[in-house]
C-alpha cells in the first residue's frame, strides 16, 4: 500500500525567505509523486511531478522538488516566498496500473508573513 | 478551453437524504476522478471513471456512487446521508487517466449535512 507523509501541517515564513515543504512517500513500486497547491475556495493545481526522467522537478512559480529515493522524499522548495504563495500544499503518489489513484498527505498549510 | 466544472457550489442537506453532484471534465478529457476532502481526514479517492465505466474504487461505503455518461460528464450519488458526509467533494479530469498524468480539479462542491 502506498501512503504519503507531510512533516509539519503549518508552515511560516518570511517573505523572501527559503521555503522548504517536506514530503516522505511508502510506495511498493516505483512511484509518480506529484505537489499540488490548493488556494482557499479552490480546487487543486498542480506545481509539478516527479515521472522518473530526472530526480530534479522544477514546476510553475520557481518551485521545484527532489526525488531522493535513498530517503523516498521529496521535498518542495523554492528560493524566495511571496505573498501570493500562502496556501495549502499537498504531496501525493500514485501507483502504476491502468488508472490513476492519488493518495495525498494532510497537507501543510504555509503562511507567508511580511 | 473552459475548466472542470462542478455543480451546485454548495448543498445543504439533511441526514437521510440523497443527494448528487454533477461534473464536466475538460473538453476531450475521458477521465474522471472524485475526491472527498475533509479536515479530519484529508483528501480521500472515491472513483474514477474512464468511457463510462468504473476503472477504480476507494474505501468508501455502498452509498457512495457515480456513474459517467457517454459525453464523459459525470455524476456521483450519496444516498442516506449522514453527518459524516459534510465535505468538500473534488472532481478531476485528465485525458486518459494514466498514472503520471496531471489531474485538472473543479472547485469543488461544498456539501453541508445537518
Amino acid at each position: 500500500a502506498q501512503s504519503v507523509t507531510q512533516l509539519g501541517s503549518h508552515v511560516s515564513v518570511s517573505e523572501g525567505a527559503l521555503v522548504l515543504l517536506r514530503c516522505n512517500y511508502s510506495s511498493s513500486v516505483p512511484p509518480y509523486l506529484f505537489w499540488y497547491v490548493q488556494y482557499p475556495n479552490q480546487g487543486l493545481q498542480l506545481l509539478l511531478k516527479y515521472t522518473s526522467a530526472a530526480t530534479l522537478v522544477k514546476g510553475i512559480n520557481d518551485f521545484e522538488a527532489e526525488f531522493k529515493k535513498s530517503e523516498t522524499s521529496f521535498h518542495l522548495t523554492k528560493p524566495s516566498a511571496h505573498m501570493s504563495d500562502a496556501a495549502e500544499y499537498f504531496c501525493a503518489v500514485s501507483s502504476g496500473g491502468g488508472a490513476q489513484k492519488l493518495v495525498f498527505g494532510q497537507g501543510t498549510r504555509l503562511t507567508i508573513n511580511p | 478551453k473552459a475548466g472542470v466544472t462542478q455543480t451546485p457550489r454548495y448543498l445543504i442537506k439533511t441526514r437521510g437524504q440523497q443527494v448528487t453532484l454533477s461534473c464536466s471534465p475538460i473538453s476531450g478529457h475521458r477521465s474522471v476522478s472524485w475526491y472527498q476532502q475533509t479536515p479530519g481526514q484529508g483528501l480521500q479517492f472515491l472513483f474514477e471513471y474512464f468511457s463510462e465505466t468504473q476503472r477504480n474504487k476507494g474505501n468508501f461505503p455502498g452509498r457512495f456512487s457515480g456513474r459517467q455518461f457517454s459525453n464523459s460528464r459525470s455524476e456521483m450519488n450519496v444516498s442516506t446521508l449522514e453527518l459524516g458526509d459534510s465535505a468538500l467533494y473534488l472532481c478531476a479530469s485528465s485525458s486518459t487517466g494514466a498514472p503520471n498524468e496531471k489531474l485538472f480539479f473543479g472547485s469543488g462542491t461544498q456539501l453541508s449535512v445537518l
